[in-house]
């Protein structure tokens, strides 16, 4: 089946700094990718979808400066948090899809992000 | 915009008890359901899906689910649930715009299914 890899599994660091979590399809092209947020006994919230090599779609009230999305290519998207603070220690979960239209999309195991 | 709801945060139940989690969802639009299941450490996996004709869908682990367009809802039912169904169960929509929508997933809140041996 389709497999995506996302990493690292956790994060845990300092106020200030710049994390970067990796979204990897690896059996399959992801046309678009996705990045979602989970906060505790919380659903996944949508941040932003991100189709390879176009900038990313924001969902209203995600900061793009804050959360920068990249999809240079059809198997890897990187969602980088910018000078993290402790409001943004979440679970982050990436998904991907191949093609377009409706189709399932398939999960990574999520990051736990930890900002001390 | 679309919204999902989930009735129960958690259910427990006893091996071999039947199933049923509630899902309903407002948009007067056309859509399509789906449910995930995400077990204990691992990432969520697609259950089953619905996105026409029979309203009453199979999913994989002996899991059904049945829309009901009149009651905007997507139960998710199993007959005899199993210890090892121990799990997190999502329902999720997206809205079907002609196939000009990229299928952006709005979740529900979840319910926790405890199955006790």
């Amino acid at each position: 089946g389709a497999v995506v890899s996302q990493h690292p599994s956790r994060v845990i660091c300092k106020s200030g700094t710049s994390v970067k979590i990796e979204c990897r399809s690896l059996d399959f092209q992801a046309t678009t990718m996705f990045w979602y947020r989970q906060f505790p006994k919380q659903s996944l919230m949508l941040m932003a979808t991100s189709n390879e090599g176009s900038k990313a779609t924001y969902e209203q009230g995600v900061e793009k400066d804050k959360f920068l999305i990249n999809h240079a290519s059809l198997t890897l998207s990187t969602l980088t948090v910018t000078s993290a603070h402790p409001e943004d220690s979440s679970f982050y979960i990436c998904s991907a899809r191949a093609g377009t239209g409706v189709q399932p999309q398939h999960f990574g195991d999520g990051t736990r992000l930890s900002i001390l | 915009a679309q919204s999902v709801s989930q009735h129960n945060h958690h259910v427990i139940l006893s091996e071999a008890a039947s199933l049923e989690l509630g899902c309903n969802y407002s948009y007067g639009g056309t859509v399509n359901l789906f449910w995930y299941v995400q077990y204990p450490g691992q990432h969520l996996q697609l259950l089953l899906k619905y996105f026409s004709g029979d309203p009453l869908v199979k999913g994989i682990k002996g899991f059904e689910a049945e829309f009901i367009k009149s009651k905007f809802s997507f139960n998710l039912r199993k007959p005899s649930v199993q210890w090892s169904d121990t799990a997190e169960y999502f329902c999720a929509v997206t809205i079907d715009a002609g196939g000009t929508s990229y299928g952006k997933l709005t979740f529900g809140q979840g319910t926790i299914l405890t199955v006790h041996p």
